[in-house]
Parts: structure tokens; C-alpha cells; sequence
């Protein structure tokens, strides 16, 4: 299993640009990249899913350089709404719906 | 498309007692995954369920079991509830196996409190 290190916890500003780094160093080669996005007492949600170089969709930007053993997830000014706990996970590509949640990184975001 | 409902949303047992918690997945969606969430652990994988099939499983002790209907629903059980036990217990579902390559959704929790 891939095990993946995150920042514990990260501040930004509204309007701000932030990226978050999740390191990878044993990622396999059917493995996918996927973050979640988690606030207080709900369920966690899919924010984006990569597998190599760039992926964009309308909330977030996802890097992933051409070695795989980190990713980026790039969140473009933030408000103070995306305040949350941000996981980056690594696909047990094949084995169905189970997902290794690791410490995730706090984003708290500053008016 | 309704998202995914757990019941009850919150529940508070005795230490020794058995509790069952209820997960409906999105329609179509054939795997269904339970979690629990407590501050000193993080989220944890307890199992998962496929057509009725448990397809995966974590590391969690044999009073923590599952199953699925015919429908998807699912349900969970935990006996002889300990202290331990309180916790956030989340389902998600898939419309596959989920895993690295789809997305889950997650419904909003069963808030569990063990006293």
C-alpha cells in the first residue's frame, strides 16, 4: 500500500491561490490519485482524480509530475468556505470500494 | 439523484449492548463502504459490500459486521459496544468498486456515543 505524507495543517487568506503537496514515494503503477474534502461531522468529498501530468476541473487543479511519487492539488482563491480538512489518497486501484485515509491537511482560511 | 441517507444520524448506547446502522447507497450504486471516524484515528476502512458480498474488509475486531441486501442497502452492526466504539460512522457508495479509480460518496454520518 501506498503510504502518502501530508502537511498537518496549512493557513491562507481569502482570494489566495493554495496548493497543497501530498507526497507518494511507493505508488504503484495502476494507481490512481485521488483528494477528498472533508468539513466538520459530514462525509468526505471527491474533489479530483488523477493519474498523471495535469488535471483541472471547476473546483481545483491537480499536478502530478512525471515521476508519480507526489501531487499537487491546487485550490484557486479560496474563500473562507474552504476551510476543511483536504486528503490525498492512493488508489487500491483494484480492490473495490476501500479507501486509506491518511492524516489529511487542515486548511484554514483567514478573511 | 438523492445522495446518500444514513440512519439514524445519531445514536447513544450502554457499553455492552449492540447497535445497527442503516445506509442507503445513490440508486445504482452497487458498493456500499463503511468507515469510522474518531479524532485519535482518523477515518479507518471498516468493510465493504458488493451485490451482496462483503468484498473487503479492514482490521477492525468480529463485533464490528455488515451486510447488503438485494436492493444495495446496508446495514452494519456492532456488539458488545465498548467506549472505543464512539465514533462517526460513515458510508459510502460507489457505482463500482470505487477504490483508486472512481469517486465515493459519502453520506453524512451516524454519530455514535458509547457510555
Amino acid at each position: 500500500l501506498a503510504k502518502t505524507t501530508q502537511p498537518i495543517s496549512m493557513d491562507s487568506y481569502e482570494g489566495q491561490e493554495v496548493n497543497i503537496t501530498c507526497s507518494h514515494n511507493n505508488i504503484a503503477t495502476n494507481d490512481y490519485i485521488t483528494w477528498y474534502q472533508q468539513f466538520p461531522s459530514q462525509g468526505p468529498r471527491f474533489i479530483i482524480q488523477g493519474y498523471k501530468t495535469k488535471v483541472t476541473n471547476e473546483v481545483a487543479s491537480l499536478f502530478i509530475p512525471a515521476d508519480r511519487k507526489s501531487s499537487t492539488l491546487s485550490l484557486p482563491r479560496v474563500s473562507l468556505s474552504d476551510t476543511a480538512v483536504y486528503y490525498c489518497l492512493v488508489g487500491i486501484y483494484n480492490q473495490g470500494g476501500k479507501l486509506i485515509f491518511g492524516q489529511g491537511t487542515e486548511l484554514s482560511v483567514k478573511p | 439523484k438523492a445522495g446518500v441517507t444514513q440512519t439514524p444520524r445519531y445514536l447513544i448506547k450502554t457499553r455492552g449492548q449492540q447497535v445497527t446502522l442503516s445506509c442507503s447507497p445513490i440508486s445504482g450504486h452497487r458498493s456500499v463502504s463503511w468507515y469510522q471516524q474518531t479524532p485519535g484515528q482518523g477515518l479507518q476502512f471498516l468493510f465493504e459490500y458488493f451485490s451482496e458480498t462483503q468484498r473487503n474488509k479492514g482490521n477492525f475486531p468480529g463485533r464490528f459486521s455488515g451486510r447488503q441486501f438485494s436492493n444495495s442497502r446496508s446495514e452494519m452492526n456492532v456488539s458488545t459496544l465498548e467506549l472505543g466504539d464512539s465514533a462517526l460512522y460513515l458510508c459510502a457508495s460507489s457505482w463500482d468498486g470505487g477504490g483508486g479509480r472512481g469517486e465515493q460518496y459519502f453520506g453524512p454520518g451516524t454519530r455514535l456515543t458509547v457510555t
